[in-house]
């Protein structure tokens, strides 16, 4: 199957700063990216869709200016933490996929985010 | 709009026993169904994936799932599982003539013991 690399798998900042979270496809052109974030326990909740070249579309209750999200090429997607607290510490997941199908998308592995 | 019940929190079951993880979902409009897994501290991983045609799905490390409109389920089994299937467990549901955003369910933790 196709490959989504996400990096990094495990990251500590301390509290104010930023951190930016990388999610490559590696052998596919994705066309869309999306990003998730899990608390423990629970299942996935969509915190946005991105399409390579224009703005991401953000789910309600999700803060855009905290959590920027580019997508400027066909296999690159970040995610940027911008002065981050730690109600921010949770596991992120990025997936992505070649144009809108039925086939769904694949998932990077994960980042593990915590904000002392 | 989509969505998915996945009955179960948690699922204890003995090695090499038989196992079922149920998901039922609703929607208006046709649907294509899928089941992940994920292990500590990872991303997910498509198990199988109903899109259309046989309604018994067969996917990877053993599992299948039978999609059944008329109860509007997708139950995933397992004849007989293994100490390393333990995980968290995740059904999932798209709609058709969309964008094909998946809903996940709220995952079934499978803790298989010895």
């Amino acid at each position: 199957g196709a490959v989504v690399s996400q990096h990094p798998s495990r990251v500590i900042c301390k509290s104010g700063t930023s951190v930016k979270i990388e999610c490559r496809s590696l052998d596919f052109q994705a066309t869309t990216m999306f990003w998730y974030r899990q608390f423990p326990k629970q299942s996935l909740m969509l915190m946005a869709t991105s399409n390579e070249g224009s703005k991401a579309t953000y789910e309600q209750g999700v803060e855009k200016d905290k959590f920027l999200i580019n997508h400027a090429s066909l296999t690159l997607s970040t995610l940027t933490v911008t002065s981050a607290h730690p109600e921010d510490s949770s596991f992120y997941i990025c997936s992505a996929r070649q144009g809108p199908s039925k086939e769904g998308a694949f998932f990077g592995q994960g980042t593990r985010l915590t904000v002392v | 709009a989509q969505s998915v019940t996945q009955l179960d929190s948690q699922v204890p079951v003995f090695e090499e026993a038989p196992v079922e993880l149920r998901c039922n979902y609703s929607s208006s409009v046709s649907v294509y169904l899928f089941w992940y897994v994920q292990y500590p501290n990872q991303g997910l991983q498509l198990l199988l994936k109903y899109l259309s045609g046989s309604t018994l799905v067969k996917g990877i490390n053993g599992f299948e799932a039978e999609f059944n409109k008329s109860q509007t389920s997708f139950h995933l089994r397992k004849p007989s599982v293994h100490i390393s299937d333990t995980a968290e467990y995740f059904c999932a549901v798209s709609e058709g003539g969309g964008s094909y955003i998946p809903t996940f369910g709220r995952g079934t933790s499978l803790i298989v013991h010895p």
